[in-house]
This record gives C-alpha cells, structure tokens and sequence, in this order.
C-alpha cells in the first residue's frame, strides 16, 4: 500500500501563533494533494489542494507547499484561532485513487 | 457549494442484520466513493462508483456492496452486519478528474 503520513500525532499552539502541519508521501507519481479538517463527530471538510506541477498554493489564511524532492507537503495556518482545534491530514490523489494520512491533532490555546 | 448527504448519522444494529447507508450528492458528479474511519487507521476505502450502474472494489470491500442506479445517490449494503464493522462510514464525491473529493457528515455505526 501506499504511504501517506504525518510527522506529528499532535500539535498545540497559541492563539494567534501561525502552525504547521506536515505530511510526508511515498510515490512522486501522485497528481495532486489535498488538505482536510475534521471536527470530532463531522465528516472531513476540504481546506486547500495543490498540483503536482506547483510548489506554493495560497488560500484564505492557509497556505500550501509542496516539496516534490523530498515529498513533503505541509499545511501552513496563519493566526491560528481556536475554531481550527481538528484534525488536519492529507491526502494524495493519482488517477481515481486517493490515499489518506491518519491525520495530525492541532489544539489551540486561548 | 458541494452537498453530500448521508441520511443516517447514527445507527445501532444487531449481528446478522441487513444494513443500508444512503449517501446524496447534488452536484451532478460522476464519481461517489464509500469509506470507512477508523482510529489510527485513517480512510479505506470500500468501494467506488465512476458512474451510473459502475463499481470498483476498493481496499476492504468483503462484506459490504454496493448500489449506484442513479446518479446522484451512492448506497452501501451490508449483508450481515457483523460486531466489526462498528466504524465511521463516510461518502464522498468528486467531478470526474476534479483534484478534489468532498465528504459527507459521517454515518456512525454501531453493530451489537
């Protein structure tokens, strides 16, 4: 199977504090990549994606990078406030296939 | 913005009993997918569906089926429910070769 992980189970910040969340893949042949938000009890919501043929993708206070050289993505949130406490995990994507990490835990501190 | 609905969010069943999870979708998408979330194990998935009448079996399909005879309804069957598929069991759907697939709010299960 494919290898789609995280460095870090979990993950506290500060209210305010920008974080980072990383996510390590195994086949450089996967098209895109996608970030989601998991609140307990809800399903995954979709943050950010990004294509293979970038490297930086920019939302609203979320940013994506994609390093294909060491396949490592990773999630960048800026003033992280408290209503982003959820899982974070990545996904990558090749053809019809998705592959998903088990995700990282971020808390926010107030 | 993209709805996947999954009519049953919280279900108890006995051992044995024939299970069904209903999963719309109203954004005309082609392809529906079927997961199920367990802790520390992240998303398998069971089966998917690229159109109307078309499956594929995903990672971990023994057990379950599968129904796609209109386009926007995606159904997973379990036959016999058994005491380990107590699970998280997610829906999803995706624009044939969008980037991206959406979820569902989850349908928890419960098999006693």
């Amino acid at each position: 199977g494919e290898s789609v992980g995280l460095h870090l189970p979990t993950l506290s910040v500060q209210e305010g504090d920008n974080s980072i969340i990383n996510c390590a893949y195994s086949n450089s042949a996967s098209d895109y990549f996608i970030w989601y938000k998991q609140e307990s009890g809800k399903g995954p919501q979709f943050i950010i994606d990004i294509r293979s043929n970038m490297d930086k993708r920019q939302g609203q206070r979320v940013t994506v990078l994609l390093n294909k050289t060491v396949k490592h993505l990773s999630l960048q949130i800026a003033a992280t406030q408290p209503g982003d406490s959820a899982v974070y995990f990545c996904a990558e994507g090749r053809g019809n296939q998705f592959y998903f990490g088990t995700g990282t835990s971020l808390t926010v501190i107030p | 913005d993209v709805k996947v609905t999954q009519s049953s969010r919280y279900l108890v069943k006995r051992t044995g009993e024939k299970v069904f999870l209903e999963c719309v979708q109203d954004m005309d998408h082609e392809n529906m997918f079927w997961y199920r979330q367990d802790p520390g194990l992240g998303l398998r998935l069971i089966y998917f569906s690229y159109d109307v009448k078309m499956k594929e079996k995903g990672d971990i399909p023994e057990g379950y089926s599968v129904s796609r005879e209109k386009k926007e309804r995606f159904s997973l069957i379990l036959e016999s429910a058994s005491t380990n598929q107590t699970s998280m069991y997610l829906c999803a759907s995706r624009a044939q070769g969008a980037s991206t697939i959406y979820f569902g709010e989850g349908s928890w299960l419960t098999v006693v």
